[in-house]
């Protein structure tokens, strides 16, 4: 299974809005509806910040939304805020033998 | 509040066994839909899950790694345990455990382990 792909970087100016991709295949984006997003901070564990494709758990800041469309899904961060600099990872379940596959993840630099 | 905290070795030798161990508490491995993971990340690279165990002691493993993995449960102690044989230098991580609910929701983290593998 090979990992999701994804921007190795992406940037904005702070209270601009930023989309970041995440293309995988009918074996896993595409076939079903179980695609998270984390947040990563130098030094830290990975916060979820999406899962299910659209959802957002209690604690997340509304400027985070998830969306899909066929193989590829996406993140977008509006109005954003310095706080929101991180590395940022997909992942999506990919069957009951490959649970979950992740993306190479996204460098967000806020400008 | 949901806390997990992996605990093991921090250095290995090459070709010698990984035993890491995740202590969790705030919520059972009995609950249906729940399971823990084990996520690694190379210094720099990205994040590579690598097994996850379910509340019904169903188990699955990265395919490119599952010769080498085993992983299991002390329901009692709340606690997950992955082993990894062979280690090599490539293996060189940090190793998060997570809860796991869903289908690949990692909702819980722990705070990671770093293993470096080093003769």
């Amino acid at each position: 299974q090979s990992a999701l792909t994804q921007p190795a970087s992406v940037s904005g100016s702070p209270g601009q809005s930023i989309t970041i991709s995440c293309t995988g295949t009918s074996s896993d984006v595409g076939g079903y509806h179980y695609v998270s997003w984390y947040q990563q901070h130098p030094g830290k564990a990975p916060k979820l910040m999406i899962y299910e494709v659209t959802n957002r758990p209690s604690g997340v800041s509304n400027r985070f939304s998830g969306s899909k469309s066929g193989n590829t899904a996406s993140l977008t961060i509006s109005g954003l805020q310095a706080e929101d600099e991180a590395d940022y990872y997909c992942s999506s379940y990919a069957g009951d033998s490959t649970p979950v596959v992740f993306g190479g993840g996204t460098k967000l630099t806020v400008l | 509040q949901i806390t997990l905290k992996e605990s093991g070795p921090t250095l290995v030798k090459p070709t010698q066994t990984l035993t890491l161990t995740c202590t969790f508490s705030g919520f059972s491995l009995s609950t249906r839909g729940v399971g823990v993971g084990w996520i690694r990340q190379p210094p720099g690279k990205a994040l590579e899950w690598l097994a996850l165990l379910y509340w019904d002691d169903d188990k699955g493993y990265s395919p490119s790694l599952k010769s080498r993995l085993t992983i299991t449960k002390d329901t009692s102690k709340s606690q997950v345990v992955l082993t990894m044989t062979n280690m090599d230098p490539v293996d060189t991580a940090t190793y998060y455990c997570a809860r796991n609910w869903g289908l690949g929701n990692f909702d819980s983290w722990g705070q990671g382990s770093l293993v470096t593998v080093s003769s």
